[in-house]
């Protein structure tokens, strides 16, 4: 099984509706984040959690939230999809006690607005 | 703001040779540069770390140089391999916070036999 696992891996859905996407993993890293990517824009951060109770926002946080349900657990919503909310999206986690910071993604979640 | 800039959307080359991947930045002093790989439909897997006091770090055929002056970052792949088409990403630090990283756009790497 996948250390960082996203559901779910693909979703269309319609202008105006309200999508989640979940994020759970099994390495026991504190810190967990959301990113974007576009094509021709690389990867772009839009929430990042240290904690269960910390909660912080990134470059393009708007028109999204999250919640850390559980030191496991990170979900990224978006409360009334758009079109150009369209992309592929990521979580991924780190261990503080790394000196790398290097993340480990999940196998991304491909969302289409129509 | 700070930007990074891989060097080209796309580099092929053929099996056996050294492709060689760049990444600049500017309006930036960081402490260490990432590298990850990505293929299709996959995400992002960590290569290499460097930090700003070392030259050059080495993983296998991989091979990273850092040079803080140039404010460039070069990506070496030896005896490059089919199985090493993929696409390139770095990455920076924002600020001090481990984990919250500046990705360029990445360059895809493809070897032909």
């Amino acid at each position: 099984d996948a250390d960082v696992t996203q559901t779910p891996r693909n979703r269309i859905t319609k202008t105006g509706k309200r999508i989640m996407l979940e994020c759970s993993q099994t390495k026991g890293h504190d810190r967990m984040y959301w990113y974007r990517q576009d094509p021709g824009l690389g990867l772009r951060l839009i929430y990042y959690s240290f904690d269960v109770k910390d909660i912080n926002k990134g470059e393009i946080s708007d028109g999204y939230s999250v919640s850390r349900q559980a030191q496991a657990k990170f979900s990224l919503s978006l409360e009334s999809a758009i079109p150009n909310q369209t992309a592929l999206y990521f979580c991924a986690t780190s261990d503080w006690g790394q000196g790398t910071g290097e993340l480990f993604f999940g196998e991304g979640s491909r969302l289409t607005v129509l | 703001s700070q930007k990074i800039e891989q060097n080209s959307e796309a580099l092929n080359i053929q099996e056996g040779k050294t492709a060689t991947l760049t990444c600049n930045y500017t309006n930036y002093s960081p402490a260490y540069l990432q590298w990850y790989r990505q293929d299709p439909g996959r995400g992002p897997v960590f290569l290499l770390l460097i930090r700003e006091n070392e030259k050059e770090k080495r993983k296998e055929r991989l091979k990273v140089t850092f040079d803080t002056t140039l404010k460039q970052s070069l990506f070496h792949i030896t005896a490059s391999q089919p199985a090493d088409s993929a696409t390139y990403l770095c990455a920076l630090p924002r600020g001090s916070t481990l984990g919250r990283l500046y990705f360029g756009r990445g360059t895809q790497l493809t070897v032909w036999p």
